[in-house]
């Protein structure tokens, strides 16, 4: 059973739009949630992350939004630049333990 | 600077040809692990240490071993591969005093022919 759900699966957006990723998740005992971003032929690299006693996490263009009474959190991409094109995973956090969603490749056109 | 080295970058066997990766980390971190990663697929937990302690997958095919001989070095054996282990192997790093923030390796890209 997939732990973390993530959509979209792929995502296009035009340069200085904003790129939404949501995810959903079930374990209510999860206290992390991260962010990871992946180039092709790249590791993947922590983009931003939250704890679940905050709804709001904002770095530069990056924003976490969460929700814990859903259980769902989302990445917001504000100003999206060509070079955000890359794929995106979430993931959700406990005892040690990371569980990724599917991941989303988002496409920024120029 | 601190980081999580993994090596080789590529790496090509034959199929049923043993191989090992290596990782290594400067970050002094207690949890090291290890994913195995396919073509527009998450990373997937094969195995994890805290300290020194393994922490096996359910569903890790025994073809997977793992290594930890101190805290700073971490490796991945396997010992026959075959097609279907083609995939990028990447490690990563989490302190106990980081409660989560975890930090990858840029990953061995294996080819089994």
């Amino acid at each position: 059973q997939q732990q973390v759900k993530q959509s979209p699966q792929s995502l296009i957006v035009q340069k200085g739009g904003i790129s939404i990723i949501n995810c959903a998740y079930e374990n209510t005992a999860f206290d992390y949630f991260p962010w990871y971003q992946q180039f092709p032929g790249k590791g993947p690299a922590l983009l931003i992350a939250i704890r679940p006693d905050v709804s709001e996490k904002k770095e530069g263009r990056f924003t976490i939004s969460f929700n814990k009474s859903a259980k769902q959190f989302s990445l917001h991409i504000m100003d999206s630049q060509p070079g955000d094109s890359a794929t995106y995973f979430c993931a959700a956090y406990n005892f040690n333990k990371f569980y990724f969603g599917s991941g989303t490749k988002l496409n920024v056109k120029p | 600077d601190a980081m999580v080295i993994q090596n080789p970058r590529y790496q090509v066997t034959q199929f049923g040809k043993p191989v090992t990766l290596s990782c290594s980390q400067t970050l002094n971190h207690n949890v090291m692990y290890w994913y195995q990663q396919k073509s527009s697929q998450a990373p997937k937990l094969l195995f994890h240490y805290y300290d020194k302690d393994f922490n096996n997958e359910a569903d890790t095919p025994d073809n997977f071993q793992s290594r930890r001989p101190n805290t700073s070095f971490c490796f991945l054996d396997i010992r026959s591969p075959g097609l279907g282990d083609a995939a990028m192997y990447l490690c990563a790093t989490s302190g106990r005093d980081r409660n989560g923030e975890q930090f990858f390796g840029p990953g061995t890209r294996l080819t089994v022919l």
